[in-house]
């Protein structure tokens, strides 16, 4: 199946430095990527649709400023937390779609980011 | 608008027992439905999807879900649980004329006790 990897697993950062997640869809090209956050026992929330090429749409409430997407290739698109501050300490999740029809989502394995 | 409803937080089950995991969702179009699970620390894994044809969809490590779209449900089910079943399941809705986004419900957390 198709495979999507994160990196880094988990980050222990500093607060005021910026921080950068990729996200690689292995053994398939992904027009489309997505970038979740969620906190602890919640669900995801969706943060921002990137597709490659072409600047990320941003849901309502995401500073665009601050979570930064790129997605530079059709298997690669970052997410960089500038200026982290201790309330962005969450879980990141990406996933990823080939953008053929019918076509699940494939997800990452998560990045534990924490900001002291 | 599309949305998704997990009206339990948490389902208890004995080993060995059946379970079933509820969800309700709401479209506009044709809805395309999605299971998941997710353990500690870790990604959402793809359990099964309904796009279309039979209502009845069988997915990976024995679970199934029944699409009623009369009730607009999408409840997932398993006919004996495992403690190794126990972790937090997604119900996702994808409304088939509105692009690729995902809608989760809020998650149940699923503890099968020995």
């Amino acid at each position: 199946g198709a495979v999507v990897s994160q990196h880094p697993s988990w980050v222990i950062c500093k607060s005021g430095t910026s921080v950068k997640i990729e996200c690689r869809s292995l053994d398939f090209q992904a027009t489309t990527m997505f970038w979740y956050r969620q906190f602890p026992k919640q669900s995801l929330m969706l943060m921002a649709t990137s597709n490659e090429g072409s600047k990320a749409t941003y849901e309502q409430g995401v500073e665009k400023d601050k979570f930064l997407i790129n997605h530079a290739s059709l298997t690669l698109s970052t997410l960089t937390v500038t200026s982290a501050h201790p309330e962005d300490s969450s879980f990141y999740i990406c996933s990823a779609n080939s953008g053929r029809v019918y076509n699940e989502q494939f997800f990452g394995p998560g990045t534990r980011l924490t900001v002291l | 608008a599309q949305s998704v409803a997990q009206p339990e937080d948490q389902v208890n089950v004995a080993e060995g027992n059946p379970l079933t995991v509820k969800c309700t969702y709401s479209v506009s179009g044709n809805p395309y439905l999605f299971w998941y699970v997710q353990y500690p620390n870790r990604g959402l894994q793809f359990l099964l999807k309904y796009i279309t044809g039979d209502n009845l969809v069988k997915g990976s490590y024995g679970f199934e879900a029944e699409f009623n779209k009369s009730q607009t449900s999408f409840h997932l089910k398993k006919p004996s649980a495992l403690v190794s079943d126990s972790a937090l399941y997604f119900c996702a809705v994808r409304d088939n004329n509105a692009g690729n986004m995902l809608t989760f419900g809020g998650g149940t957390r699923l503890m099968v006790k020995p």
